[in-house]
């Protein structure tokens, strides 16, 4: 089935050691999107692509970066995690042709613990 | 500015009962897509409805319903006779019209637990 893939599913790392966070789809999408998720809180967008185009949001921390090496996969990378990074890491994709954006598709997650 | 309220934080019923959740939104845009999606104890979100701001008939899938109601700025969802598989947080969501940008503005979300 096409979908959209986290790796891992849960991602210890220690305080101020990089990380990074993968996804992989295989619905063809052309946008991807990373969302982060705290606990007990709505998901927030750090950042999107359109095809190579990158989309910061314009409160997401320097400290996040991301990369879209071809179509199928992005990563999520946080240079020097502090314990505040510590949520759920959604990823997500959407077709946007002619004008009109299909609705996301969301992976399973990756939850992030810093020590 | 836009923005999404899930006013009910947790809601508790029994099997077979049904349950409404309840969406209110703001955004002076005149055209808008809203969604829920179901977000189960793994983790992912599940795409359940899309709605754009022309279309105000109510939609049903099953067990579940929707009633988009402009005049309130309420999109509400119900779920009839709840099964215990139904237990999870559900989101509503807002995004804009206009390139590919479906951002979405995120409610805070209802957790809904169904007692056997």
């Amino acid at each position: 089935d096409a979908m959209v893939i986290q790796n891992p599913r849960y991602q210890v790392t220690q305080f101020g050691k990089p990380v990074t966070l993968s996804c992989s789809q295989t619905l063809n999408h052309n946008v991807m999107y990373w969302y982060q998720q705290k606990s007990s809180q709505a998901p927030k967008l750090l950042f999107h692509y359109y095809d190579k185009d990158f989309n910061n949001e314009a409160d997401t921390p320097d400290n996040f970066q991301s990369r879209r090496p071809n179509t199928s996969f992005c990563f999520l990378d946080i240079r020097s995690p502090g314990l505040g990074d510590a949520a759920m890491y959604l990823c997500a994709t959407s077709r946007f042709q002619q004008g009109v954006d299909s609705p996301l598709h969301f992976g399973n997650g990756t939850r992030l613990t810093v020590t | 500015a836009q923005k999404v309220t899930q006013a009910q934080t947790e809601i508790s019923v029994v099997e077979k009962e049904d349950v409404t959740l309840d969406c209110v939104y703001e955004t002076r845009d005149t055209t808008y897509y809203l969604f829920w999606y179901k977000q189960p104890p793994s983790g992912e979100l599940v795409f359940l409805i899309r709605r754009n701001s022309f279309d105000e008939q109510n939609e049903i899938s099953g067990r579940y319903s929707w009633n988009f109601q402009k005049s309130t700025s309420s999109f509400n969802f119900t779920i009839t006779a709840s099964q215990v598989v139904d237990s999870a947080v559900y989101f509503c969501a807002l995004s804009l019209y206009g390139g590919a940008t479906n951002k979405l503005i995120f409610g805070t979300g209802t957790l809904l637990a169904v007692q056997p």
